[in-house]
């Protein structure tokens, strides 16, 4: 069974804090990694994808990958209101299938 | 460009009742899929097509059929529906080729409750 897991939170940071979302995956041949967020009644979107080692920077949001560890996560700096969603992360893991973690509900607070 | 819509938006089905989930998708992707999400969990895949006539099962198949006769189109078929199946589906689709591709569009899904 591969698996994805995520702290389930919810996370609660003040506005203009760092939130910082973790994901690790069991699966060493998973390929790509994506952080989608989810509004409350809504369907998901992407925000980030990475598929190398390292960090990948996409204006306030911030990806990390250690495949040797296993381990992904998403920061986002000068965290606002509107960023208050469930994150999702997935993983694919071969072919065209993607296995979704349960998602972190982050809460900013005004 | 519409990306990926569904029909319904909401739906209450009673025991036993069957119903059709359509998808339609508008950026001739060839990868669909169909997950269904419970309250407080993340998504779980039902189905998956990688093109027209292709079809294979995902994590959660049971009490469900899908077919895939066009590209555009992806129903997922709900015989004799049970409680369990009360959930929110969503469909989604994505492109084939280079690792920016495999960005997966959702539709806005269908909230369906079974009694």
């Amino acid at each position: 069974q591969k698996e994805v897991e995520q702290n389930s939170g919810p996370l609660s940071v003040p506005e203009g804090a760092i939130a910082s979302l973790n994901c690790t995956y069991s699966d060493r041949g998973s390929q790509s990694f994506f952080w989608y967020r989810q509004y409350s009644g809504k369907s998901p979107e992407l925000i980030m994808f990475i598929y190398s080692n390292g960090d990948k920077e996409d204006g306030r949001f911030t990806a990390q990958l250690n495949k040797a560890s296993q381990y992904v996560s998403l920061l986002i700096r000068d965290s606002q209101p509107s960023d208050s969603a469930t994150y999702l992360c997935a993983v694919r893991v071969y072919g065209q299938n993607f296995v979704f973690g349960p998602g972190t509900r982050l809460s900013v607070l005004p | 460009n519409a990306g990926v819509t569904q029909t319904p938006k909401f739906r209450i089905l009673k025991i036993g009742q069957s119903m059709t989930l359509q998808c339609t998708q508008d950026m001739n992707h060839n990868y669909m899929y169909w997950y269904r999400q419970d309250p407080g969990m993340g998504l779980k895949l039902i189905y998956y097509s990688v093109g027209a006539g292709i079809t294979d099962k995902g994590e959660v198949p049971n009490g469900y059929n899908v077919s895939r006769s066009t590209t555009e189109d992806f129903p997922l078929r709900l015989e004799l529906a049970a409680p369990s199946q009360t959930s929110v589906y969503f469909c989604a689709s994505t492109d084939l080729g280079g690792q920016s591709s495999y960005e997966q569009y959702f539709g806005p899904g269908t909230r369906l409750t079974v009694t």
